[in-house]
Order: C-alpha cells, then structure tokens, then sequence
C-alpha cells in the first residue's frame, strides 16, 4: 500500500526554523517527484513546492510566498523527502502535506515537456508559528 | 501567475442531485488540470487528473470536462460521502495554483 506520512510538525516562534519529514512506502521514491501543500485553519489548499525526481533532474519550484525561505530536498536512499522551513512567520501557521506527483510528458521539436499532477496525500502534519 | 476560480463557493444539495462546480483559469492551461476533495479533518484525497481522467478508484458517478480556460465537475448522483469541499489545480504553470473550493453541503 502506497503510504506518505510527514513529521517534524510543532509549535515555533517567528523567525525560528523547523523541518518537516515525509517518509514513503510502498512504491519506488526514487521514481517520482514530490509535493508539498498547506492548508492554514479554516482556508484553501496553497502549493507550497515541489522537487523532481533525480532522473528529471531533481529541480525545484517555489511558490512566491515561501522562495527563498523554504526548501525542499529529497534522500532517495531513504525514502524522505523534506520541507526546510527557515525565518518562519506567524502566516506560515496551516497544516502542510506532502504528496506524491504523477509524470505526464511528451516530446515536441527535440524537447521534452514535464507535467505533474498529485495522485497521493499524506495525512498532514501541523505548524503552529507563534510566539 | 494563474488564478484559478471556482464557482459556486459553496451549494445546497440532496442526495441524489446531480451537482456541477465550475473551475475558470485566468489563462489557458490546455488540460493539465486536477479536481481533488476533501471532507473535514481529513487530507485532500485526488479524483480527477488532465481534466477529464477519473484516478483509479473514483466512482463513475465522477466526470469531468474542460480545456483551455473552462473546466466542470460533475457528481451524477449524489452520495452521502460525497458531501465534501472540492478543488481545482493547475498545473500547466509555475507557480502551481489551486481554486478556492466549492463546499458541497445538505
């Protein structure tokens, strides 16, 4: 059974860092990209990010609201990925998943094109940024 | 960036309705889009990928249509379970962006 769990979530003081886990099982981490998406209490889903796989090269994407002060990495020998999250901000406060991204690409004039679309969730892990 | 809207923010329904939510993109995002739904105190659970393709797993009673700007979600016949919030994403363009749910409710 294909499984994600995150860990790492907590309570955290503004300006403070934190770092979230999410370990798989069931499937080959290696093989897929990986999300990460945050709900603050009582509001919608926001993308937080994601990392590639390493045979796609295993760049990274940013939303606005956190480039530069999150990152995303990956240990494939471990089956994690991780959310670094650095200078925290009582915004940053929500419930954060992570989940598992499905490749979709073709080819067109010599170039490939790489979509990715989330087929599987975490359960969650919650950050509460307050001092 | 682009912004995805969904209408309605949140609807009435009985079981056994059928249900429409609509997702508008502020540009076109040819198909690479997802309809996810979540019920409360749970995590997002995925149904539908490049627009129209139900995840394995998901009820027939799921459909969805779109491309380019305009996009819908369909339930034929309401279940009990599907009582829910429901999202759209795109994923056409980074950054990737979500819609801001549609609340399915009796």
């Amino acid at each position: 059974e294909v499984q994600l769990v995150e860990s790492g979530g907590g309570l955290a003081q503004p300006g403070r860092s934190l770092r979230l886990s999410c370990t798989s099982s069931g499937f080959n981490f290696g093989d897929y990209a990986m999300s990460w998406v945050r709900q603050a209490p009582g509001k919608g889903l926001e993308w937080v990010g994601f990392i590639k796989s390493k045979a796609r090269g295993g760049t990274t994407e940013y939303a606005a609201s956190v480039k530069g002060r999150f990152s995303i990495s990956r240990d494939d020998s471990k089956s994690v990925a991780y959310l670094q999250m650095n200078s925290l901000k009582t915004e940053d406060t929500a419930v954060y998943y992570c989940a598992r991204d499905r490749l979709i690409y073709y080819f067109e004039s010599g170039n490939s094109y790489d979509y990715y679309y989330i087929d599987v969730w975490g359960k969650g892990t919650t950050v509460t940024v307050s001092s | 960036d682009i912004q995805m809207t969904q209408f309605p923010s949140s609807l009435s329904a009985s079981v056994g309705d059928r249900v429409t939510i609509t997702c508008r993109a502020s540009q076109g995002i040819s198909n690479y889009l997802a309809w996810f739904q979540q019920k409360p105190g749970e995590a997002p659970k995925s149904l539908i990928y490049s627009a129209s393709r139900l995840q394995s797993g998901v009820p027939s009673r799921f459909g969805a249509s779109g491309s380019g700007t305009d996009f819908t979600l369909t339930i034929s016949s309401l279940q009990p379970e599907d009582f829910a919030t429901y999202y759209c994403q795109q994923y056409n363009t980074y950054p990737l962006s979500f819609g801001g749910g549609t609340k399915v409710e009796i």
